[in-house]
């Protein structure tokens, strides 16, 4: 059972948004960073957004993030069929000193 | 070009052991934290074990903690997971990944297949 709340799935034509939540508490995600990644099966996953709302150069500004209180939320606009994939979110609880990561979110493109 | 190849995925007996490797290239080596993530069949990622730059700090998953060694030698760009006392659930990819801050991966190898079965 993840540390980190998020939805199964979410899923949206293309060319529109879709916003995915995740959920933790003052120990995990009240306290630290919130990372974003997404993981096409079969391979390793990749950064899509650190610090809460930084993007790491090459990420296009369809991707956003955003942090308040224990909630974090990543939100992908203009969806494309190549945004289909699996979502984490990963943070630092400074309790448990340990990572934890959601349970991960399906993208589907419609 | 940062590189993280991981190797030392087998199959082996529940109780057994084996060591993974990562040889990293394309980066200070030294001056990263390092993490291991595993990802069992169809399930999600879940953060196992991380290293500080310098060795001195480990930082360990309850569910590996007695079980997993993380260790680093720097003068060979590489990191090192130690796993004793394997059981069914450790069956897994593990990833290598490069902190760039504290739970944040910013490159990541192609993973090693770990299969604990009798």
């Amino acid at each position: 059972q993840s540390v980190l709340t998020q939805p199964p799935s979410v899923s949206a034509a293309p060319g529109q948004k879709v916003t995915i939540s995740c959920s933790g508490s003052n120990s995990d995600i009240g306290d630290n960073y919130v990372s974003w990644y997404q993981q096409v099966p079969g391979t390793a996953p990749k950064l899509l957004i650190y610090d809460n709302s930084k993007r790491p150069s090459g990420i296009p500004d369809r991707f956003s993030g955003s942090k308040s209180g224990t909630s974090a939320t990543l939100g992908i606009t203009g969806l494309q069929p190549g945004d289909e994939a699996d979502y984490y979110c990963g943070t630092w609880d400074s309790i448990l000193s340990a990572g934890v990561f959601g349970a991960g979110t399906k993208v589907t493109v419609l | 070009e940062v590189q993280l190849m991981e190797s030392g995925g087998d199959l082996v007996q529940p109780g057994g052991s084996l060591r993974l490797s990562c040889v990293a290239s394309g980066f200070t080596f030294g001056t990263s934290a390092m993490s291991w993530v595993r990802q069992g069949p169809g399930k999600g990622l879940e953060w196992v074990s991380g290293i500080i730059s310098s060795g001195a700090r480990t930082y360990y998953a309850d569910s590996v903690k007695g079980r997993f060694s993380i260790s680093r030698d720097n003068s060979k760009n590489t990191l090192y997971l130690q796993m004793n006392s394997l059981r069914a659930e450790d069956t897994a990819v593990y990833y290598c990944a490069k902190d760039r801050t504290t739970v944040t991966f910013d490159f990541w190898g192609q993973g090693t297949l770990v299969t604990v079965s009798s």
